[in-house]
């Protein structure tokens, strides 16, 4: 696509219930970035993907918390038993890959998370 | 690891200026400057790189000093469209592998 596509836009749950955030990054970018945003925060790096593999998950809150790529493309951000402080707006962003590092990270328009 | 922004906040008045300053204690090989508006994604403004330039377009610019491990982002003549919440994002080498964002500072420049 022309752009970072996230879904959904926005999610409601019930606390303890599971989702799963998705992000289909810019065609042939092979890096990706998850970003936690909460209500007027700054961005909270989560984790981090080149290509399949995350050589960072240092962000990642707690255990609840996993995320995998499939095909160097589509990630799944996907949050396990959910709590009120997970609420916030994660924001995806792709870039095209190693070596690049002087090139801009495009960001999705994220996927508001409200737990209640 | 996370960059160090401030203020945390400024008021302007259309046509003042502000600077904006983003600082780390890691070394750094690039530093990147977004502008996120309430309820928008964060959207590109710069890179600047290692070699201590000075990059700007239209009245925005911002230099970037890797001794210092310090950036500033300068923006002259304030319009009302420089409104917004401005991060600086830091990369430790050219493999980006690692890229945090400072806690941002809030602009609002009124009439």
């Amino acid at each position: 696509g022309a752009g970072v596509s996230q879904s959904p836009s926005n999610k409601v749950t019930e606390k303890g219930k599971d989702v799963e955030l998705r992000c289909d990054p810019i065609s042939g970018h092979t890096a990706l970035y998850w970003y936690r945003q909460s209500l007027g925060q700054g961005l909270e790096f989560l984790i981090y993907f080149q290509g399949n593999s995350a050589p960072d998950k240092s962000g990642l809150p707690s255990d609840r918390f996993s995320a995998e790529r499939t095909g160097g493309s589509v990630s799944t951000l996907t949050i396990q038993r959910t709590q009120q402080e997970d609420s916030a707006v994660y924001l995806c962003a792709s870039r095209p890959g190693v070596g690049t590092g002087g090139t801009e990270a495009f960001f999705g328009q994220g996927t508001r998370l409200t737990v209640v | 690891q996370q960059p160090v922004q401030s203020p945390q906040a400024v008021i302007l008045r259309e046509g003042e200026d502000a600077v904006i300053n983003c600082s780390s204690s890691k070394a750094l090989y690039s530093v990147h400057w977004y502008r996120q508006k309430h309820g928008e994604a964060p959207v590109f403004l710069m890179i600047l790189l290692k070699g201590g330039e000075q990059k700007g377009h239209d009245k925005i610019s911002a230099s970037f000093n890797e001794k210092k491990q310090q950036s500033s982002l300068y923006l002259t003549a304030s319009q009302l469209s420089y409104s917004g919440t401005y991060f600086c994002g830091t990369a430790g080498g050219c493999n980006f592998n690692k890229f945090y964002f400072g806690s941002g500072t809030k602009l609002n420049v009124k009439p």
